[in-house]
């Protein structure tokens, strides 16, 4: 079946060290977005890409950066993690010729120490 | 930018009672509103969705109502069942032409239906 991958599933990490979470997708939709969810604040919006030149920053995009480095593929950094960004972090992919639906990777849970 | 709302946070009933979550929006250009299901441990899934150019829309025991000139809109779900525990999010979105802008969603709301 065609799915959203993310990986790691889960990562623990301290203070100041540089993480990558990666997202791919075989479902051949050109728009991926990145969400991080906390408990009781929902899915809040880091950054999103409509296509592979296209990048922009969603509501908290601050201490995140972001690559899509094929239509497949868009992948989320944090340059020097800190505490308050340990969250359960979701992929998600649309087809801009489709009805809207959003389609979620697995979830990629970080505890930065 | 888009803000949602969405309330109560938390919702205990019965099984078989009905249950309602109220979500409102601040953007009056939102035109799509979707509502996604999140079982423990799994992602969050499509299970209804409203556009503007209807007030209601059913389908089997869920339903949302959108009320435009307030910007607010709700889900209800009756005949609860033990299978609909889960965390209930509100979205809101703005169709353009065919294709759809960034969704931005609700704090959420997590249900509890009790045997």
């Amino acid at each position: 079946d065609a799915d959203v991958t993310q990986t790691p599933r889960n990562r623990i990490t301290k203070t100041g060290k540089r993480i990558m979470l990666e997202c791919s997708q075989t479902k051949g939709h050109d728009r991926m977005y990145w969400y991080r969810q906390d408990p009781g604040l929902g899915l809040r919006l880091i950054y999103y890409s409509f296509d592979v030149k296209d990048i922009n920053k969603g509501e908290i995009s601050d201490g995140y950066s972001v690559s899509r480095q094929a239509q497949a593929k868009f992948s989320l950094s944090l340059e020097s993690a800190i505490p308050n960004q340990t969250a359960l972090y979701f992929c998600a992919t649309s087809d801009s010729q489709g009805n809207g639906e959003l389609f979620f990777g697995e979830g990629s849970r970080l505890t930065v120490l | 930018g888009e803000n949602v709302e969405q309330h109560p946070s938390t919702l205990s009933v019965q099984e078989g009672d009905s249950a309602v979550i109220k979500c409102t929006y601040s953007d009056s250009a939102s035109n799509y509103f979707p509502w996604y299901k999140q079982e423990l441990g799994k992602r969050p899934q499509l299970i209804i969705d409203i556009r503007s150019n209807v007030g209601e829309k059913k389908d089997q025991r869920i339903a949302v109502t959108l009320n435009k000139t307030a910007k607010h809109f709700s889900l209800h779900i009756t005949e609860t069942q033990p299978e609909d525990s889960a965390v209930y999010f509100c979205a809101a979105s703005i169709r353009v032409g065919t294709s759809y802008d960034k969704v931005i969603f609700g704090p959420g709301t997590s249900l509890s239906v009790i045997p």
